[in-house]
């Protein structure tokens, strides 16, 4: 069965270090979306993609935040300068063209900033 | 703006017994998605159950099943003969035309044997 993939699974960084997280959506799919799960709280979006350019973004998705999809399968998030609040379960998804089902989700990296 | 209100942060439920989780949402849009997801101590997002706004009939997938109730903003997650491994996190959301999920803040479900 097709599934969202993430890389890596765990991250571990210094404040003010940039980090990248990558994923690899569902191969037909054409919306991607990062969202993110600080520790005990609720999911919450960060960014929608479709057609090779951002379709919305939360207030959270700030100047620190850029993502990208270099080629035609990676799907990537980059935190420019990571502060200790960045610190959370970032989670990828993805959704076929059509509208209203479901959005299927990678298994996350924890990231961890120290 | 959309918003989903999970009102039970906890709940216990016997092994073999039906449950049910609430969940409330807001939206102005006619047009919506409604979503539940089980997240377990692994931390990963299952995708269990869907219903669309306009759907006449309530959605069921095996052991789960929801309780629409559109005029009532209720759509509540049902999950019948509970087992030990649905012991997890369970996240109500919905989704409009823009796509994006609002997630509500879950309900941590703990089936005891």
């Amino acid at each position: 069965e097709p599934e969202v993939t993430q890389t890596p699974s765990h991250q571990v960084t210094q404040m003010g270090q940039e980090v990248i997280l990558r994923c690899v959506p569902i191969s037909n799919h054409l919306y991607f979306y990062w969202y993110r799960q600080i520790l005990g709280q609720k999911v919450e979006f960060l960014v929608s993609f479709y057609n090779n350019e951002i379709s919305e973004k939360s207030e959270i998705f700030d100047d620190q935040f850029s993502v990208e999809r270099p080629d035609g399968s990676n799907f990537t998030l980059k935190i420019r300068s990571t502060k200790l609040e960045d610190s959370a379960m970032y989670f990828c998804a993805s959704s076929p063209p059509l509208g209203g089902t479901e959005a299927f989700f990678g298994q996350g990296t924890r990231l961890t900033v120290v | 703006a959309q918003k989903i209100t999970q009102t039970q942060p906890g709940m216990f439920v016997q092994e073999k017994e039906a449950v049910t989780l609430d969940c409330t949402y807001d939206t102005s849009d006619p047009s919506y998605g409604l979503f539940w997801y089980k997240q377990p101590s692994s931390g990963e997002m299952i995708f269990l159950i869907y219903q669309g706004s306009y759907d006449q009939q309530n959605a069921t997938e095996g052991r789960y099943s929801l309780n629409f109730q559109k005029a009532r903003k209720s759509a509540n997650l049902v999950i019948s003969a509970s087992q030990l491994g649905d012991s997890a996190m369970y996240f109500c959301a919905i989704n409009t035309g823009r796509r994006a999920l609002t997630f509500g803040s879950g309900t941590r479900l703990q089936v005891q044997p």
